[in-house]
Formats: C-alpha cells, structure tokens, sequence
C-alpha cells in the first residue's frame, strides 16, 4: 500500500546530542511537510519542500535542519535538542495540483522524541 | 495574525450527535480541512470545503460558511471509536495550512 513511513517511532536523546528523524513514502507526492507538535497543540510546521524549493517557516530555530535527497526522503536533524524539542514530530506529504487548492495532507505515524 | 478557534473539549453519548464548531481569520481562503487524530497518532484526513454548504460523508458532514469565517463537523450514530481529537484547519492565499488545536471529544456509553 501506498503510504507514509517514519522512522523511528520512538527516539530518546540526551540534552545536546544531535538527532535526524527519517520520512520515506510511496506516494509519488511532490510536496513533503514537517511538523512538530505537542500534546493539545496545534501542529506547527517546520519545513516544506515544493519539489526539491526547501521553504523554512519564519520562527522555525536554527537548530532544526531539513533534507531531502530525492522524491521519496525527507530528513530532520535537530542539532542540539533541548527539553523544549520533546514532542511528536509528523511528516507529511501531499500532491500539488495545478491550481493547488484542495490537496489533503497525508500523515505519517510521527516520531516521539523524549529528550533526557 | 491568523487565528483558528475551536472548543477545547466536548463530551457526548454513544449513539448520539455532536456539532464541533471551527470560526477563522485567516490571510486569504483556500478551503478548510477536517482531520481526526487519536491519542499518539497521525492526523487523517476527513473532508475539505471550499464552497459554502454542507458535504456530506457516511456519518460524518461538514458546513462551510465564508462569509462568517465559520464551520462545523457533524458526527452522527456516535461511536465509541469516534473518541479523538478533531483538527481544523484552513489553508491561506499562501496555500499554508493554518491548524487549530482541536478539539478532544469524548464519548460516553
């Protein structure tokens, strides 16, 4: 089945040590999304891709990076995860259509990340 | 600023009827999404307005209106597995979609 994947779904850090949190998918999307969200929170997007065109939200931190290699991957790395970073991260992907209206997100399982 | 405002938490009965209501301001309009999320999983898609009026899907029917900047979702014959937060969202002339925080609903027997 055509779908979402993260990796891993559970990862525990130390304060300062680096992390990358992985997004593969099988659907061809052209666009891919990452969030962050915390419990009773809004998702907050992080970073999208337009195809390979990186967009960086305004008031995402310097401490969060994102690549994407090819079509199918998408990587977040977190520099130096402080206590504030513990939260679900989502990765998301959609399809853009010409008039890019309408286009539903599509959600992979999301990685909880615990920072010790 | 852009804001999406939805009620916290509801409760309802099985087998009953619950309106969760969505009112926005936001830089521009581009359709409005429903998501359902369950406790430590992904949000999934529910339905998308764009016109006013309502769009129907099996139990579940959602209400447009844009000129009030305000929507709802209709769950219907509630089921115990219906227990999940309800996300809404709007995406702006930027084609960004602007979240919610949404709403718990908590079914009882």
């Amino acid at each position: 089945d055509a779908m979402v994947i993260q990796n891993p779904r559970y990862q525990v850090t130390q304060f300062g040590k680096p992390v990358t949190l992985s997004c593969s998918q099988t659907l061809n999307h052209n666009v891919m999304y990452w969030y962050q969200q915390k419990s009773s929170q809004a998702p907050k997007l992080l970073f999208h891709y337009y195809d390979k065109d990186f967009n960086n939200e305004a008031d995402t931190p310097d401490n969060f990076q994102s690549r994407r290699p090819n079509t199918s991957f998408c990587f977040l790395d977190i520099r130096s995860p402080g206590l504030g970073d513990a939260a679900m991260y989502l990765c998301a992907t959609s399809r853009e259509s010409v008039d890019r209206v309408g286009n539903e997100q599509f959600f992979g399982p999301g990685t909880r990340l615990t920072v010790l | 600023g852009q804001n999406i405002d939805q009620p916290t938490e509801m409760t309802a009965t099985e087998g009953a009827i619950v309106q969760i209501n969505c009112t926005y301001q936001t830089s521009g309009f581009n359709g409005l999404f429903w998501y359902q999320q369950h406790a430590g999983e992904a949000p999934t898609f529910l339905s998308y307005n764009v016109l006013d009026g309502l769009e129907e899907k099996g139990r579940f029917s959602s209400f447009l209106s844009r000129s009030k900047g305000y929507s709802y979702l209709l769950l219907k014959e509630l089921q115990m597995k219906d227990s999940a937060s309800y996300l809404c969202a709007v995406m702006d002339s930027n084609y960004q979609l602007i979240w919610g925080a949404g709403t718990k609903l908590i079914i009882k027997p």
